[in-house]
């Protein structure tokens, strides 16, 4: 089992739906999550930044984290043809070291 | 520079020889991390530098891959004696100083091994 399993989609959803993003894992040591957005061709960039359990939200994007379950999400409201792009979670033991990636979800927001 | 920056962009190479690719992350930047992503695959870890630490190497998947970063800023990822195997996109990524901080990604070197 990998640590960090997501579905790579694609996912294809009309211009204003709302999308949920999901990434599962397997190591209980994980306390930092993100997930990061990557256009074709370019290099990931950070979307969203949480630590142990719990929400956060940043405009139209809330990142989610239930450590019970292993289960992170991300949702993204008034989803935009601008959000197309791959989403990749990531997750690290702790504030120093590598971060372990999913192998990201593509997602097209057609208008 | 604004950004991490690596160079080549793009590389073109011969089964059997060896290639550098260089990584000159954001200034002040301690933390320097080189990742793998192949065709449909997530990034794979290979190699983490923090300050003067000694690099996590946990994640080179050969003693064909080496990297080393001079005087705690620019980092190269050494490949010897290539394999198509190894064809594959090359991100560095530099951050503060861990990953409570965000970490930016350059763009990348895409590597073909012919």
């Amino acid at each position: 089992q990998k640590e960090v399993e997501q579905d790579p989609g694609p996912l294809s959803v009309p211009e204003g739906a709302i999308v949920s993003l999901n990434c599962t894992y397997s190591n209980s040591a994980f306390q930092y999550f993100m997930w990061y957005r990557q256009y074709s061709r370019k290099g990931p960039e950070l979307l969203m930044y949480t630590y142990s359990s719990g929400n956060k939200e940043d405009g139209r994007f809330t990142a989610q984290v239930d450590k019970s379950s292993k289960y992170i999400s991300l949702f993204i409201r008034d989803s935009q043809p601008s959000d197309s792009a791959t989403y990749l979670c990531a997750m690290s033991r702790g504030s120093q070291g590598n971060l372990i990636f999913g192998k990201g979800t593509k997602l097209s927001v057609k208008p | 520079g604004a950004g991490v920056s690596q160079s080549p962009s793009n590389k073109v190479t011969e089964k059997g020889k060896d290639v550098e690719l260089r990584c000159d992350p954001i200034s002040g930047h301690t933390a320097l991390y080189w990742y793998r992503q192949s065709l449909g695959q997530g990034l794979e870890f290979l190699i983490y530098f923090q300050g003067n630490s000694a690099p996590d190497k946990s994640g080179l998947p050969s003693d064909r891959f080496s990297a080393e970063r001079t005087g705690g800023s620019v980092s190269t990822l050494t490949i010897q004696r290539t394999q198509q195997e190894d064809s594959a996109v090359y991100l560095c990524a530099s951050s503060l100083d861990s990953v409570s901080t965000e970490a930016f990604f350059g763009q990348g070197t895409r590597l073909t091994v012919v």
